[in-house]
């Protein structure tokens, strides 16, 4: 089982609607999320850091959930421009001492 | 924003080169870190360093080398490329705790290897 997991999708998302997608990981010791944007062949971008009660920066809604350990990431009125691959990253070990990528969770939206 | 450059953007050369992808920050991170990832695909941690003289190996075997002589400054290299490693590089760093900081992103190297 890989450390941190997401669905691949792609998730084809009409423009204006809602999009939601979570990220798995697997150990309990975790401490630091964060989602990541990536565009094709460009360079991943800091999207936003999950905190433990849940965050929202504009359209966008992290959730961090430590019981069933996903973290979820929200996008509300979603805009042409939010079609990239979302990467989920989580620091792996008690001592905080490594960040993991998740694979990526490709998203299209669509006029 | 963190200002982490890379050099070069995009490199096609021929096998046995020896190369080195420069990698510099200004903003004084002490954590620095290199990736591989092909198209399409996950992220591969390769190599990272907690500061000057500090190197360490990633998740991903690499056939590659660095080193951390200044603060600012993380080059990898290749001693005899192959096309096995064709790849983009991205370099990264971070401040403060390994994980409790994001990391910032160059660019990215896209290296083709003939």
């Amino acid at each position: 089982r890989k450390e941190v997991e997401q669905d691949p999708g792609p998730f084809n998302v009409p423009e204006g609607a809602t999009v939601a997608f979570n990220c798995t990981y697997s150990n309990s010791a975790s401490q630091s999320f964060f989602w990541y944007r990536q565009d094709c062949r460009k360079e991943p971008k800091l999207l936003m850091s999950v905190y433990s009660s849940g965050n929202e920066d504009g359209r966008f809604t992290a959730q961090l959930n430590r019981a069933s350990q996903y973290i979820s990431l929200l996008i509300r009125d979603s805009k042409l421009s939010d079609s990239a691959t979302y990467l989920c990253v989580v620091n792996i070990g008690a001592a905080g001492n490594k960040l993991t990528f998740g694979g990526g969770t490709r998203v299209l939206v669509k006029p | 924003e963190a200002d982490i450059y890379q050099t070069p953007r995009y490199l096609v050369i021929g096998t046995g080169k020896k190369i080195t992808l420069e990698c510099s920050q200004t903003m004084g991170h002490d954590k620095m870190y290199w990736y591989q990832q092909d198209p399409g695909m996950e992220l591969h941690l390769i190599h990272y360093s907690y500061g000057v003289n500090s190197t360490e190996k990633g998740d991903l075997s690499s056939e590659s080398t660095v080193s951390r002589i200044r603060t600012e400054h993380f080059p990898l290299t290749l001693e005899s490329a192959r096309p096995s490693h064709t790849s983009q590089y991205l370099c990264a760093s971070s401040e403060g705790g390994w994980g409790n900081q994001p990391q910032h992103f160059g660019d990215g190297t896209r290296l083709s290897i003939l």
